[in-house]
């Protein structure tokens, strides 16, 4: 089963707007990632925030955390085409012993010019 | 710095035929990944190693896929005999330390169709 779960699933808004994505999980976590991935690449990496830190920025991004209601969000202000992707959040959580890595599924952003 | 490279990009087999997949980490990471990520959805650990150690390697359906990382750099992916449900893109990911829950650095994937 999948820690974090992303909404909306998918997002379409004009170019210079603002988009918001928002991910809960399930269970304590040590930090909360979010990732992009463009059609047909890998994940890039695009902030990590911990969980004794509440908001977190970088550029255009802003990334909330609220451990109380097990939910975060990801801000992109001022949208421009480029930012047309699937962005991921993912937690920590402890299988069988090991820790690893859990994504969502994804929320599908899609900027119009 | 070279980032994490893989290959092929695309395969398509058909189904009972063997595959593999090759992945080469970003220098100087010991900890290295391999995802499966389905349409629609975000990757799922497969395995995860430690140099040459595969640490956690309970997601991995040991019945018709296996892992190596024999020099505790470069790993290979192996399924035999594929099957239609395969069909995914398989990611590969490295991290510079052992913590599995900081940043990882992923390669583009190889999408794989069995048909």
């Amino acid at each position: 089963s999948q820690q974090g779960e992303e909404d909306p699933q998918a997002l379409s808004i004009q170019e210079g707007e603002n988009a918001t994505m928002n991910c809960s999980y399930k269970t304590s976590i040590n930090n909360l990632q979010w990732y992009r991935q463009n059609s047909g690449r890998g994940l890039v990496h695009l902030i990590l925030i911990r969980s004794n830190e509440r908001e977190k920025h970088s550029g255009r991004l802003r990334v909330t955390l609220d451990t109380s209601k097990k939910s975060s969000s990801l801000l992109i202000t001022a949208s421009r085409a480029a930012d047309t992707a699937s962005y991921f959040c993912a937690t920590d959580a402890r299988s069988q012993g090991a820790q690893k890595l859990v994504f969502g599924q994804g929320t599908r952003l899609t900027i119009n010019p | 710095e070279a980032g994490v490279v893989q290959s092929p990009r695309y395969k398509i087999i058909e189904k009972k035929q063997p595959v593999a997949f090759w992945c080469n980490p970003i220098s100087g990471h010991n900890t290295l990944y391999w995802y499966r990520q389905n349409l629609g959805q975000g990757p799922e650990l497969l395995i995860r190693y430690e140099n040459e150690e595969a640490v956690d390697d309970s997601q991995l359906p040991k019945d018709r896929f296996s892992a190596e990382r024999l020099k505790g750099v470069d790993s290979t992916l192996k399924i035999q005999p594929a099957e239609l449900g395969d069909s995914a893109v398989y990611l590969c990911a490295s991290s510079h330390d052992q913590l599995a829950y900081n940043e990882q650095f992923f390669g583009p994937g190889t999408r794989l169709t069995v048909l």
